[in-house]
């Protein structure tokens, strides 16, 4: 049982160049959840997915995409990168949106130079 | 959205020594949880805890969701407890974060 699993762990882009982040859940959960971790900070929620086939802006999307591929697999993808996108990334997910616990994949650092 | 806030938001502890972080939160929440980011950025889940009291073994927290606000006791600590901690909470959909507190246990 992996959990939520991200992929790359790591990776640098250069300014204006396109990459898509995937974060897979084998736990059967409805939401999943992409936020990024600034130095210093706490995590600030980008986008996320309350079920299949719906998506919702959180507190930061601005310069991203994402998509519901199906229950288990959420992208988040940076059409443009620029240098403020590099950050940590981490994908979670949550069986619903009420009272459950949030589990979270390894992170993915990004470097944008 | 809801605010969340965290205190101290440093902490320097000897080895062996207790300690007492609280998060204070702005509305009514059904989820909330304490998580431990290790020196490796990994997040670990410590408590997923809306209300009551939890322990798991030098950890334990509190949750007074009437009074929003919950608090999470180490004691005993060691330098493995090293950290950001951080609470988390959420009504119905978006898990947010407060700005966390680290934590330094020196030897």
């Amino acid at each position: 049982n992996a959990g939520v699993t991200q992929t790359p762990k790591f990776q640098v882009l250069k300014t204006g160049q396109s990459m898509t982040l995937q974060c897979a859940q084998d736990m059967n959960h409805n939401s999943m959840y992409w936020y990024r971790q600034d130095p210093g900070m706490g995590l600030r929620l980008i986008y996320y997915s309350a079920s299949e086939g719906t998506t919702d802006k959180g507190e930061v999307p601005n310069g991203y995409n994402v998509s519901r591929l199906n229950k288990r697999e959420f992208s988040l993808r940076l059409e443009s990168a620029a240098p403020s996108q590099t950050s940590v990334y981490f994908c979670a997910s949550l069986r619903d949106r009420g009272q459950t616990e949030a589990f979270f994949g390894q992170g993915t650092r990004l470097t944008v130079v | 959205g809801i605010q969340v806030e965290q205190s101290p938001p440093d902490l320097i502890l000897q080895e062996g020594a207790n300690s007492t972080l609280r998060c204070n939160f702005s509305d009514s929440v059904n989820n909330l949880q304490w998580f431990h980011q290790n020196p490796w950025g990994q997040l670990i889940n410590l408590f997923y805890i809306p209300s009551g009291t939890k322990q798991n073994g030098r950890l334990s927290a509190t949750t007074v969701a009437t009074e929003r606000y919950s608090l999470l006791y180490i004691s005993s600590s060691q330098t493995t407890d090293s950290g950001v901690y951080f609470c988390a909470v959420s009504c119905w959909g978006k898990l947010q974060f407060g700005a966390g507190t680290q934590v330094v246990v020196t030897p």
